[in-house]
């Protein structure tokens, strides 16, 4: 199984800031992802992180609000621009194997005032 | 066509007692049937999957009933601890590599000492 890290752990923001989450996996995988999380709720796909194009963003979410990065199979970046307080939230890295089996890092838990 | 519809939403039993959490899905593609346990503060954990080939699938206490027919898959738990005390989410998707895990609600399950 893939082992996540995400940094940082948690963070409070102020409005209009920006904050970038890095995610790293031990090993290769083949699909990376970004997830929303509000305390008691379900997961919220962001966007799937495509190694070397644009990721896939799911409806709701823009490139400009969540910009992301996947420079290799091991490592992306998703960044909450011009932060707001509904931005507050858990967001989750996953990444999947080659067997479709997915993991989740233990999250960031994200505070704007 | 891709909701996956969880219940219960909460679930308190007593030590030793098997609570069941139920999933129904709509998409005949979905094809790989996860579900996560997550505890307070931290990120979703892969527990258990199935794909629809088999009807049953057991891993220690944790066990994975599927009905193809019916659309319905559960998850069972043998003689629940106060340590499995945690949300559950259920999951499906099209096991192939591009396709993307749809998420239950998520079931709070207590168990009571």
């Amino acid at each position: 199984s893939a082992v996540i890290s995400q940094k940082p752990s948690r963070d409070i923001c102020q409005r209009g800031t920006s904050l970038t989450i890095q995610c790293q996996v031990d090993s290769q995988v083949t699909m990376m992802f970004w997830y929303r999380q509000q305390p008691g709720q379900s997961l919220t796909l962001i966007a799937t992180a495509n190694q070397g194009s644009e990721a896939t963003y799911e409806s709701g979410f823009v490139i400009d609000k969540f910009p992301i990065s996947r420079p290799n199979l091991t490592f992306s970046t998703l960044t909450v621009s011009n932060m707001s307080p509904e931005d507050s939230s858990i967001y989750l890295c996953s990444a999947r194997d080659s067997s479709y089996e997915q993991y989740f890092g233990p999250g960031t838990r994200l505070t704007v005032t | 066509q891709q909701q996956v519809k969880q219940s219960p939403q909460s679930l308190i039993v007593q030590k030793g007692g098997i609570p069941i959490i139920n999933c129904a899905y709509e998409n005949t593609a979905f094809d790989y049937f996860p579900w996560y346990q997550q505890f307070p503060g931290k990120g979703p954990a892969l527990l258990i999957a199935i794909r629809p080939d088999v009807s049953e699938k057991k891993e220690g206490r944790f066990t994975i009933s599927f009905n193809k027919s019916a659309k319905q898959f559960s998850l069972h738990i043998m003689d629940s601890q106060p340590g499995d005390s945690a949300t559950y989410f259920c999951a499906a998707s099209r096991g192939t590599s591009g396709s993307r895990l749809t998420f239950g609600e998520g079931t709070q399950l207590t168990v009571n000492p």
